[in-house]
């Protein structure tokens, strides 16, 4: 069956550091993958696109990997502010449907 | 400005009693779909739509129904809830290859 993971424990940073999370799938062969960010009791809000034949791509401070021979794609917040403190979520399609990660949060202290 | 709608932002009603869970987008996407999130088990897909009259299930699909009528409109349906339906849904629509925009949720109680 086709499986996303990510790392699901909390990702505790210092303000300014680069954050990097992780997203692994297995049984995809996915033409894009996104990444979206959520807040407690709110809406997922799309962050990021990078389609198959894209290795990297880049919006303001972040900045997505995608590898389809290692079947991951990595998420990295430079300069990480108390602002981006929220849990980060993958997202794939296949045959239509859309599967999500279980997310990872992501807490930046001051 | 874009957005999803849903409607109600909260409910809570009694085990039996249908239901109906709006949701509107004012983008022209064709694609549509209802998410349940669930604490521990993150988002998941319930059904989804990719165009007008075209509905399919998501990996949740049991005690929902949907439809889609018009392009912007994709209500959710339940027909007799149970308290395992207790959970906050999302909304989504999006166009091909783009990302999706998110309803503000609703978060649906039964007893």
């Amino acid at each position: 069956s086709q499986k996303i993971e990510q790392n699901s424990e909390a990702l505790n940073i210092q303000e300014g550091k680069t954050a990097t999370l992780t997203c692994n799938y297995t049984n995809y062969s996915p033409a894009y993958l996104q990444w979206y960010r959520q807040d407690p009791g709110r809406g997922p809000v799309f962050l990021l696109l990078i389609r198959e034949n894209e290795k990297e791509k880049r919006k303001e401070r972040l900045k997505v990997t995608f590898d389809t021979t290692l079947k991951q794609s990595l998420f990295h917040i430079t300069a990480s502010q108390p602002a981006d403190s929220a849990t980060y979520l993958c997202a794939l399609r296949g045959w239509g449907k859309f599967q999500f990660g279980a997310g990872t949060q992501v807490v930046v202290t001051p | 400005e874009a957005q999803v709608t849903q409607n109600p932002r909260y409910l809570i009603t009694v085990t039996g009693k249908k239901l109906t869970v709006t949701c509107s987008q004012n983008m022209n996407h064709e694609y549509m779909s209802w998410y349940r999130q669930d604490p521990g088990l993150g988002l998941r897909q319930i059904y989804y739509s990719m165009n007008v009259e075209v509905t399919d299930k998501g990996d949740v699909p049991e005690g929902y129904k949907v439809s889609r009528k018009e392009k912007r409109n994709f209500p959710l349906i339940l027909e007799s809830p149970s308290p395992n339906q207790t959970s906050l849904y999302f909304c989504a629509s999006s166009s091909p290859g783009q990302g999706a925009f998110f309803g503000q949720g609703t978060r649906l109680t039964v007893v």
